[in-house]
Formats: C-alpha cells, structure tokens, sequence
C-alpha cells in the first residue's frame, strides 16, 4: 500500500527542453514534501521541498508545484541538461513527524 | 560525502548469518534512519532513531534490529541474513528542524547468497 505513487518508471527528455515528473500521495495528513535526485552508486541528495500551505516553491532550474485537493505535486526542471539524468524520488512527510516516506522514484534521461 | 558514513560500502554474505551495517556522523544530528532500495519500491524505511537509545520500527523492520549507544553511531544488524535482504541501504541524517531533508551516506550494497 504505498502512501507515494510515481506512477512513471522513466521519463527522457531532449536537453533544453522542460521535464515533469509526477507524484501522487494518498495520505492527507502529510504536510511536507521533497524531492531528492540520486545518482548510481550514491546516495540520494536533497533537491528542493514544498509544505503543504503552499503550491509552488523554485529555485533556480527547479520548480515544485504542489495540487492539495488533487493530492499531486510535480517537479519542472527548464532548460533540462545531461547532468540532471538521474532518478528523482519524491517524499512525503506528516505533521509533527520526522519519518519520511519515499516513491518508487523516476528514472529522468536527458539526451544531448 | 562529509557527515555521514556507511561501512562496509559492499558486502556479501551467506544465508543464516547475521550482518551488521555502520552509519557514523560527525554532525551531531539527532534523528537517523535505516533505509533499503529495491527496484520498484524505492527507499523504505526499516528502522529510526530519535536519541541515544530512542529507536523505532519503520515500514520493513522484520529481520532487522538497530542500535544506537552514542550520538554518532546507529546499527543496523540483519539478525539471520536472507536473500530477500539482498538490497543497497543507506543511512540518513537530520536535525531537529523538520523543514529540512535528510543527508544520506553512499550506501551499502549487501548481497545474501
């Protein structure tokens, strides 16, 4: 029963143009999400995060937009570059806690 | 990376017997985790600690226990490893700010054969 859905497995995308990865959560008292890149033979890095009480946090090439009633965030990377293929994980956190549940994550392939 | 570190990065171990996993941090972090990749499942928590001697259980704790005597050493031990515990773990870190994403070590790939 997983409580963070990436419903996409893989994603490529030709450099230069925008990627969007979904996510999906089912569980409303989350209130907090991230989104964090890993690549092989790493461990995962924290990429940007969102609370719920608002719907769209950037920084720089990375925004986050967050739908609470659709319960649905998605990260945009524009322009996309070869260095951002990855996996992306999304996250999901609940009030006053500090366990983070993860998705199954989304391989992003970026083509020169 | 600095802050946290796994031993060992690889490991490969026969079925039956028991393993345990190192995460070290040089932060002085309160909380830490334990979290195994699969494909498919992505990062799924096995076990937390939220102080020395504070842990608890995560999604996946069966066959897994932990430990944590100091601030800067938290344990994972497979008690009688199998081969659904073949997986990569990774420890993590945060402080006490819950706006704040974990660090992760590099990983430890475990194989069970």
């Amino acid at each position: 029963d997983q409580q963070v859905k990436q419903n996409s497995p893989s994603l490529s995308v030709q450099e230069g143009r925008i990627s969007i990865l979904n996510c999906d959560y089912t569980n409303s008292m989350f209130d907090y999400f991230l989104w964090y890149k890993k690549y092989p033979a790493e461990g995962p890095t924290f990429l940007i995060s969102i609370s719920s009480i608002k719907d769209k946090n950037e920084d720089g090439r990375f925004t986050v937009f967050l739908n609470k009633s659709a319960k649905h965030l998605s990260l945009h990377i524009v322009p996309s570059q070869p260095g951002d293929s990855a996996v992306y994980f999304c996250a999901a956190r609940g009030t006053g806690g500090f366990k983070t549940i993860f998705g199954a994550g989304t391989r992003l392939f970026v083509k020169a | 990376d600095a802050g946290i570190t796994q031993s060992p990065r690889h490991k490969v171990t026969e079925t039956g017997t028991p393993v345990t996993l190192r995460c070290h941090q040089t932060e002085n972090h309160r909380y830490m985790y334990w979290y195994r990749q699969d494909p498919g499942h992505g990062l799924r928590l096995i076990h937390y600690s939220y102080g020395v001697k504070d842990t608890d259980k995560g999604e996946v704790s069966d066959g897994y226990s932990v430990s944590r005597s100091k601030t800067e050493d938290f344990l994972l031990t497979l008690e009688s490893a199998t081969s659904s515990q073949t997986s990569v773990y990774f420890c993590a870190i945060s402080g006490q700010g819950l706006n704040y994403g974990y660090t992760f070590g590099s990983g430890t790939r475990l194989t069970v054969v």
